[in-house]
Formats: structure tokens, C-alpha cells, sequence
């Protein structure tokens, strides 16, 4: 089973919103609303960021949000901070063989 | 609050078996509301899921691990364990336990498509 495909980098300036993409199949992104993302800084465990596509866990900024559009989801951070710099992770329910996709993670620069 | 916290051996052999203990701390590995998964980053690398276990025993595992995977629960040490067998060096990977949980109106059920609730890691090196 494949991971989910993410950009490897993307970059943007303090202020400015940016978008990192997952892509999957019908499977599992396309077929369920079932997928999540994860901020992750060097040495630290992954923190939940959107549940189930659009949802914010209680605590997380309302400057990120996700969406989804056929196979694809995206998470969107707008008003980039210096500490939004960090590793994002995008995970799906997929029903072949009922587990979890995680993608390869993007590495979000704040220039 | 819950709270999870890996532990066991930093370096394993090659062909050896891998064990690592997560010990959960402010709730109960009998919960219902609970699914008690293990998760690996290899380094510079992504996640990936290898299982989970439900408080009745049930487990679920990565189809691309299933045959070297065990993962139990005991239930007097509020434990939950990984086992993996006949490693090699592309097991070499910070180990994560973690969990997911949906609460609404009062009431709280188990979720595996996503983990709002990690361990710290443990950093696992499979080296002779």
C-alpha cells in the first residue's frame, strides 16, 4: 500500500497563507472523510492539527484549516507565523485492508 | 488527562525481535473508548502505522508488517506492548504509542483514523 503523496517542501513569508496538498485514491482519501494532519517540529511528537477533513481539535488556531476535493485533501495555514515552521503529515482511513496512510510529510519554511 | 510513555531497548540485533512497552498513566487500557495503536518514523523518513489493539484484545495490523507483528495489552501493569520480529536495519525508527478519542455530549468513543494523543517516542536502532 502506497503512502499518500504530499509536496516534499513549501515555503512562505510571515503573513501569508500557504497550502500543502495530499493526494491519495478512492480508497482512501477520495472515499472517506476520514483524513487528518499532523504538525510535527524536530525531536517532538506529532501534534493533531484537522480531524476528519475540516475539523479542528480544541486548542488549534483557527488560521489552519483543510479541505478536500475528489482524491486530494489540503491543509491551509493562513497568517504564517515564524513558529507555524515545522514537518505536516497528512493520514487517511483507507478500506483496503482497513488501517491508516499516513503521507511522507512536508517540511514548511517560514522565509 | 491521559498521558503515554514508551519504553524499552534502544538497540536491537539484527534478526532479534524488537519490544517495546507503552504505559498509559490517568486512564485505563480497559477503556472502550480507546484504541491503542503504535506508530514508527524512520529517520528524515514519514509515519507509518504498524497496529492497534482494542480493549477486548482485538488488533488490526499494516498488511506490509502483519506477519512480524504482535501487539497485546496487560491489563494489571495498564500496558500495552509491540512486539516485532526477525528485524533489520529498515526497522531502525523512533517507536510512538498514541490514541484517538471522539467526545461528544458527555459521551466519548474510540477512533483509529486519527491520534490526538502521543507518547514522546523512543528511538529504536536495529545494528549489530
Amino acid at each position: 500500500q502506497s503512502a499518500l503523496t504530499q509536496p516534499a517542501s513549501v515555503s512562505g513569508s510571515p503573513g501569508q497563507s500557504i497550502t500543502i496538498s495530499c493526494t491519495g485514491t478512492s480508497s482512501d482519501v477520495g472515499g472517506y472523510n476520514y483524513v487528518s494532519w499532523y504538525q510535527q517540529h524536530p525531536g517532538k511528537a506529532p501534534k493533531l492539527m484537522i480531524y476528519e477533513v475540516s475539523n479542528r481539535p480544541s486548542g488549534v488556531s483557527n488560521r489552519f484549516s483543510g479541505s478536500k476535493s475528489g482524491n486530494t485533501a489540503s491543509l491551509t495555514i493562513s497568517g504564517l507565523q515564524a513558529e507555524d515552521e515545522a514537518h505536516y503529515s497528512c493520514s487517511s482511513y483507507t478500506s483496503t485492508s482497513l488501517h491508516v496512510l499516513f503521507g511522507g510529510g512536508t517540511k514548511l519554511t517560514v522565509l | 488527562q491521559v498521558q503515554l510513555q514508551e519504553s524499552g531497548p534502544g538497540l536491537v540485533k539484527p534478526s532479534e525481535t524488537l519490544s517495546l512497552t507503552c504505559t498509559v498513566s490517568g486512564g485505563s487500557v480497559t477503556s472502550n473508548s480507546h484504541y491503542w495503536s503504535w506508530i514508527r518514523q524512520p529517520p528524515g523518513k514519514g509515519l507509518e502505522w504498524i497496529g492497534h489493539i482494542y480493549y477486548s484484545g482485538n488488533t488490526n495490523y499494516n498488511p506490509s508488517l502483519k506477519s512480524r507483528v504482535t501487539i497485546s495489552v496487560d491489563t494489571s501493569k495498564n500496558q500495552f506492548f509491540l512486539k516485532l520480529s526477525s528485524v533489520t536495519a529498515a526497522d531502525t525508527a523512533v517507536y510512538f504509542c498514541a490514541t484517538g478519542q471522539s467526545c461528544s455530549g458527555g459521551s466519548c468513543y474510540p477512533v483509529f483514523w486519527y491520534f490526538d494523543l502521543w507518547g514522546r517516542g523512543t528511538l529504536v536502532t536495529v545494528s549489530s
